[in-house]
């Protein structure tokens, strides 16, 4: 148990669906990540919330919308996805500060397994 | 170009060492870390480096170098636990934490 959560863990919805995942972190961080994985791809980052506040969007199709209501939860609305969009979606979180020499490492959800029927 | 290189696949057999590579360009450099990550689940941090040298951590240890843009981690008296997928990822902008470049991730299978 790393103290974020991540529902649902599996999760089929057609082209045409709506649907969200969530995340939530029990750790007291203030940034908190969506990421995709996909096979034989490296991780690929997509937000990043700091305080709150949506900081980085890696050019991210607008049919993936995330919202941060506060520091401990994060959700990405999906709509109108397509088949390409399947993947693990994995939830991380981390203290943001100026790093120095330290770690404050990424802790990671059990993710979300997405298909796109 | 960013880049992180990690070998695909390693063997290795249970209560032996192995040394798994990563090699790295990136612009600037902040910190090299190591996740562990088993099939279906998330990663799982296991170290960091920003310092040259190695850095032990019970069975497990990490080297880097900076001037070769190299690392390695070390896993000692392997068990069969240890079959694995083992990402390296680099820190490359100094003052932010955030983004990391992560590699493909290195796959060992520890065999009886």
């Amino acid at each position: 148990e790393t103290g974020v959560t991540q529902t649902p863990r599996h999760l089929v919805m057609g082209m045409t669906n709506k649907k969200s995942l969530k995340c939530e972190q029990h750790l007291g961080h203030n940034a908190m990540y969506w990421y995709k994985q996909s096979a034989k791809k490296p991780l690929e980052l997509m937000f990043v919330y700091s305080l709150e506040e949506r900081v980085e969007n890696n050019s991210v199709p607008s049919r993936f919308s995330p919202e941060c209501p506060n520091s401990s939860h994060l959700f990405l609305h999906l709509h109108t996805l397509q088949p390409e969009d399947s993947a693990l979606y994995l939830c991380a979180s981390s203290q943001n500060r100026d790093p120095g020499q330290g770690a404050y490492e990424q802790y990671f959800g059990p993710g979300t397994r997405l298909t796109v029927t | 170009g960013q880049n992180i290189d990690q070998p695909t696949e390693m063997t290795a057999t249970e209560g032996a060492i192995v040394q798994i590579n990563c090699t790295y360009q990136t612009s600037g450099f902040n910190g090299l870390f190591w996740y562990q990550q088993h099939a279906g689940e998330a990663p799982t941090f296991l170290s960091y480096n920003v310092l040259d040298g190695l850095e032990e951590k019970g069975r497990f240890s990490s080297f880097l170098s900076r001037s070769k843009g190299y690392s390695y981690l070390l896993l000692k008296e392997l068990q069969m636990k240890d079959s694995a997928s083992y990402l390296c990822a680099v820190r490359g902008n100094a003052g932010n934490n955030r983004k990391l470049i992560w590699g493909l991730g290195t796959s060992l299978a520890v065999n009886p």
